[in-house]
């Protein structure tokens, strides 16, 4: 799977939107983009994925670069719910049963 | 649906010793997988399953065992608990869509 980085903690205020950087540059034309989060004391659960388009849904928005290697995850508005490990994963269009490539993410803190 | 469940929720076990950790789905999931997760780093694979019967290894799979008798149930057997072996553990499953599906962890300790 391509590398990806992210930077390790962002720090956003309640009901403000919040914006999550992923830079993939070695990405290939068959990459999934996937995002995940990690609750405290949680398992990771899933937020969105796209390849191209940009991506809606009931939980974020994902804005992907025309040239495919960066994206963001959105939140539209920010609640202290929210706060985690932010995970952004590329997975290949096969889908693939041999698990995510988890790095280490980025920590989102959010004030009240 | 109860979704992936894993037992126990803690385990503390000394060096040497065997354990299973317990996960099961009742989504008719084809694919089950086992991470562990030290302190503040991401997720590794540790073994994986494509189905009833079939399973490989993932990233990190010394010292682990794992079999797939059941489309429902993916346990992982530590063979001879050694202290590296103190993590979290998830268990996770997914259909042949992309999302995959976590249970809550099980904290292990080794002392």
């Amino acid at each position: 799977d391509a590398k990806t980085t992210q930077p390790n903690s962002m720090e956003s205020n309640e009901e403000e939107p919040v914006h999550l950087p992923c830079n993939h540059s070695t990405i290939s034309g068959t990459d999934y983009i996937h995002w995940y989060r990690q609750l405290p004391s949680q398992g990771p659960e899933y937020v969105i994925h796209g390849l191209t388009s940009n991506v809606n849904n009931r939980m974020a928005s994902l804005a992907i670069a025309e040239d495919r290697k960066s994206s963001t995850l959105i939140l539209h508005r920010a609640t202290l719910r929210d706060a985690a490990v932010y995970y952004c994963i590329l997975r290949d269009a096969g889908g693939g049963a041999d698990g995510l490539t988890f790095g280490k993410g980025t920590h989102l803190i959010i004030q009240p | 649906n109860a979704g992936v469940t894993q037992t126990p929720k803690f385990q503390v076990l000394k060096t040497g010793q065997s354990m299973t950790l317990q996960c099961a789905q009742d989504m008719n999931h084809e694919y089950m997988s086992w991470y562990r997760q030290d302190p503040g780093m991401g997720l590794r694979l540790i073994h994986y399953s494509v189905g009833a019967g079939i399973t490989d290894q993932g990233e990190v799979p010394n010292g682990y065992n794992v079999s797939r008798s059941t489309t429902e149930d993916f346990p992982l057997r530590l063979l001879s608990a050694a202290p590296s072996q103190t993590s979290v553990y998830f268990c996770a499953s997914k259909n042949r869509a992309y999302e995959q599906y976590f249970g809550p962890g099980t904290r292990l300790t080794v002392t």
